[in-house]
């Protein structure tokens, strides 16, 4: 296991067109989190799952986004009728103990979306 | 409002300088205090937490809830200590999870 993977690591979308990005988190690790981080400025928190059940969504994840973990694996973030503002990194993150705030969160090497 | 601040974007110093930097919070609550670091390249990934009492490559951070602020330190920089270096805030607010990074402080260490 070579730590969390995110696909692709780069896309360019036109405005108005559905993207979804893929984060396969380490193995073991029952949380996965999304955030979004544009450019001069720390991550933002997007959502997180505790194994299918997604918990938390934050008012940043417009309707136009979807994240989904089916199988408590994988996720998968959509984001419908792209806009130029969408355009950022977005980074996925997994983690796993006995309380969520104090957990080490483990990063992806990110999805960089820009939006023409 | 819950927030972190950084308020250098970039702070130099010349390699066995002392380092500080800032990381003051706003939070209703006793947050968890973290740093991450990235280097050029590589991934965000923490470098240490407040619960863990740890210094970690020479770093530490102390708490002082009176001032809010969680300030990275290191006696000595080393040129591989140069990296973007976030500090962030977990907790529960209102029955919310929250994770709040600040906008980050970049690190030069000059040889």
């Amino acid at each position: 296991d070579t730590g969390v993977s995110q696909d692709p690591r780069h896309k360019i979308t036109k405005r108005g067109q559905n993207v979804t990005f893929r984060c396969d988190p380490i193995s073991e690790h029952n949380r996965l989190y999304w955030y979004r981080q544009t450019l001069g400025q720390g991550p933002e928190f997007l959502t997180y799952f505790q194994n299918e059940a997604q918990l938390e969504k934050s008012r940043l994840l417009s309707d136009r986004f979807s994240a989904e973990r089916p199988k408590g694996s994988f996720s998968t973030l959509e984001i419908q009728r792209t806009e130029q503002g969408d355009s950022a990194m977005y980074l996925c993150a997994s983690s796993s103990g006995p309380s969520l705030t104090i957990e080490t969160q483990y990063f992806g090497p990110g999805t960089r979306l820009l939006v023409l | 409002a819950q927030r972190v601040t950084q308020p250098e974007k970039l702070l130099s110093v010349f390699k066995g300088a002392p380092v500080e930097l800032k990381c003051n919070y706003s939070y209703s609550g006793s947050p968890e205090l973290f740093w991450y670091v990235q280097y050029s390249r590589q991934r965000l990934q923490l470098l240490l937490r407040h619960i863990s009492r740890e210094s970690i490559k020479g770093f530490t951070a102390d708490l002082n809830k009176g001032e809010t602020s969680f300030h990275l330190k290191k006696p000595f920089a080393q040129e591989e200590d140069s990296a973007m270096y976030y500090c962030a805030l977990s907790g529960f607010n209102s029955g919310t999870y929250k994770y709040i990074f600040g906008t980050g402080t970049r690190l030069k260490v000059l040889a």
